[in-house]
C-alpha cells in the first residue's frame, strides 16, 4: 500500500522559477527519500533525509522534514526545462527499510 | 556507483503465458531486492520483498502464485508473472539497497509488460 500523499499532483511553472512539492505520510519512518522519474523510465535517487534531520541540500535541491507533522517538502530552485519529470517521495520503514511511495507530483517546466 | 540492471525493458505476451523479468545487481551484492508495480500516471506499489536464499515476503493483496519471485543468488532476483492476463499489463520495477549503508536505493530501468 502507498504510504502517503503528495501535493500538488501536477505543477506547471516557467523556467527559472522555483518548484515546491510536498509529501505527507502516516507512520513512523527511518528516513524519507525523494526520487525523480522521467516518463516510462526507472527512478533516479535525488536525496535522502534521515528521521533525525530537518533539512538537507544538494545542488539546486532543498529538502525539509517535519516529523511532528509527518511531512516533507522538496524545493527545486531555478528550475530548468530538463527538470520536467515526476517526483516521488518514499518513506523507509522497519528493519528492511522497505520503501513506500507517495502518489507523486508531475512537474512541467516550460522553457 | 551501484547499478541494477533489469531485463527485458519491454515485453508483449499472449494471455495465459508466463513472463520472467530479471533484476541483477551489477557491481554489488544485494541480499534484499524489492519489486514494484506502477500503473500509468500512478505511483509505485510495493509488491514483494525478495530475500536471497529464502522466500519472498509479499504485500497484502499480491498473489504469491501469480507473481513468483526467486532470489537464488546475491546478484539476481527474478519475477515471473504466471498465466498472464491483460490486467497484469503494467510497468514493473525492481530495486536494491545501495551498499554504502546510507539506506539509498538504486532502481532498475523497469519492464513494460503488455498482455494481449
Amino acid at each position: 500500500s502507498q504510504q502517503g500523499e503528495e501535493d500538488p499532483q501536477a505543477l506547471s511553472i516557467q523556467e527559472g522559477e522555483n518548484a515546491t512539492m510536498n509529501c505527507s505520510y502516516k507512520t513512523s519512518i527511518n528516513n524519507l527519500q525523494w526520487y525523480r522519474q522521467n516518463s516510462g523510465r526507472g527512478l533516479v535517487h535525488l536525496i535522502l533525509i534521515r528521521s533525525n534531520e530537518r533539512e538537507k541540500h544538494s545542488g539546486r535541491l532543498r529538502v525539509t522534514l517535519d516529523t511532528s507533522k509527518k511531512s516533507s517538502s522538496l524545493l527545486i530552485t531555478a528550475s530548468r526545462a530538463a527538470d520536467t519529470a515526476s517526483y516521488f517521495c518514499a518513506t523507509g520503514r522497519g528493519n528492511n527499510n522497505d520503501m513506500r511511495f507517495g502518489a507523486g507530483t508531475r512537474l512541467t517546466v516550460k522553457p | 556507483g551501484a547499478v541494477v540492471s533489469q531485463h527485458p525493458s519491454r515485453v508483449i505476451c499472449k494471455s495465459g503465458t508466463s513472463v520472467k523479468i530479471e533484476c541483477r545487481s551489477l557491481d554489488f551484492q544485494a541480499t534484499t531486492m524489492f519489486w514494484y508495480r506502477q500503473f500509468p500516471k500512478q505511483s509505485l506499489m510495493l509488491m514483494a520483498t525478495s530475500n536471497e536464499g529464502s522466500k519472498a515476503t509479499y504485500e497484502q493483496g499480491v498473489e504469491k502464485d501469480k507473481f513468483l519471485i526467486n532470489h537464488a543468488s546475491l546478484t539476481l532476483s527474478t519475477l515471473t508473472v504466471t498465466s498472464a492476463h491483460p490486467e497484469d499489463s503494467s510497468f514493473y520495477i525492481c530495486s536494491a539497497r545501495t551498499p554504502d549503508g546510507n539506506y539509498g536505493y538504486t532502481f532498475g530501468s523497469g519492464t513494460r509488460l503488455t498482455v494481449v
